[in-house]
């Protein structure tokens, strides 16, 4: 139990459902991630927010769509999947120290959300 | 932009047997370096990192890792495996950008270790 957690941890929906994953932590952080993990390649982080601010999208499609409402919770809006979306989606949250520079600062990870699209 | 590379995708080994993951990383400017372990059905955990001094570096579990900046490497070992030490490991860079803009975690695309009986 790393104090990060995602709901729902399985999803199955097809190419015109509208649905959203939830990450919240409870750690004190104020930083939270979200990344993707499709099978045999790196994970690829997708957006970075800072005090509830976005600071990163790796160009993501946008069909993604990103909330963060305060720096506990962590959406991400899904809508018009393609079934290449399929894979485990991780949150993840860190407490930004310093001038940032560096991102020396450990990451702390949900379970993650693992997304079929039919 | 930096990269990682880790060379084995699947690594098994028996037992109470010694085991190195080998992680290769580029990057033209200073580095800090992680190892993170995934068992099945959870999130990421970090196991160690390296940040400065020290090149050797001790983490959970009996793990340890020896940064090697000549040979831009970053090889995670244990002694001796156990069963429980089945899972993926994932080596992860972060580095300086070019202008001095803060620059995120650079993920390897891991290497599933499997500890046989």
């Amino acid at each position: 139990e790393t104090g990060v957690t995602q709901t729902p941890r399985h999803l199955v929906m097809g190419m015109t459902n509208k649905k959203s994953l939830k990450c919240e932590q409870h750690l004190g952080h104020n930083a939270m991630y979200w990344y993707k993990q499709s099978a045999k390649k790196p994970l690829e982080l997708m957006f970075v927010y800072n005090f509830k601010e976005q600071t990163e999208n790796n160009s993501v499609p946008s069909r993604f769509s990103p909330e963060c409402p305060n720096s506990s919770h962590l959406f991400l809006h899904l809508h018009t999947l393609q079934p290449e979306d399929s894979a485990l989606y991780l949150c993840a949250s860190t407490l930004r120290t310093g001038t940032g520079k560096f991102s020396t600062d450990t990451q702390y990870f949900g379970p993650g959300t693992r997304l079929t699209v039919l | 932009a930096q990269s990682v590379t880790q060379l084995d995708s699947q690594v098994p080994v028996f037992e109470e047997a010694p085991v190195e993951l080998r992680c290769n990383y580029s990057s033209s400017v200073s580095v800090y370096l992680f190892w993170y372990v995934q068992y099945p059905n959870q999130g990421l955990q970090l196991l160690l990192k390296y940040l400065s001094g020290s090149t050797l570096v001790k983490g959970i579990n009996g793990f340890e890792a020896e940064f090697n900046k000549s040979q831009t490497s970053f090889h995670l070992r244990k002694p001796s495996v156990h069963i429980s030490d089945t899972a993926e490991y994932f080596c992860a860079v972060s580095a300086e950008g070019p202008s001095g803009s803060a620059r995120q975690l650079t993920f390897g695309s891991g290497t599933q270790l499997t500890v046989l009986p």
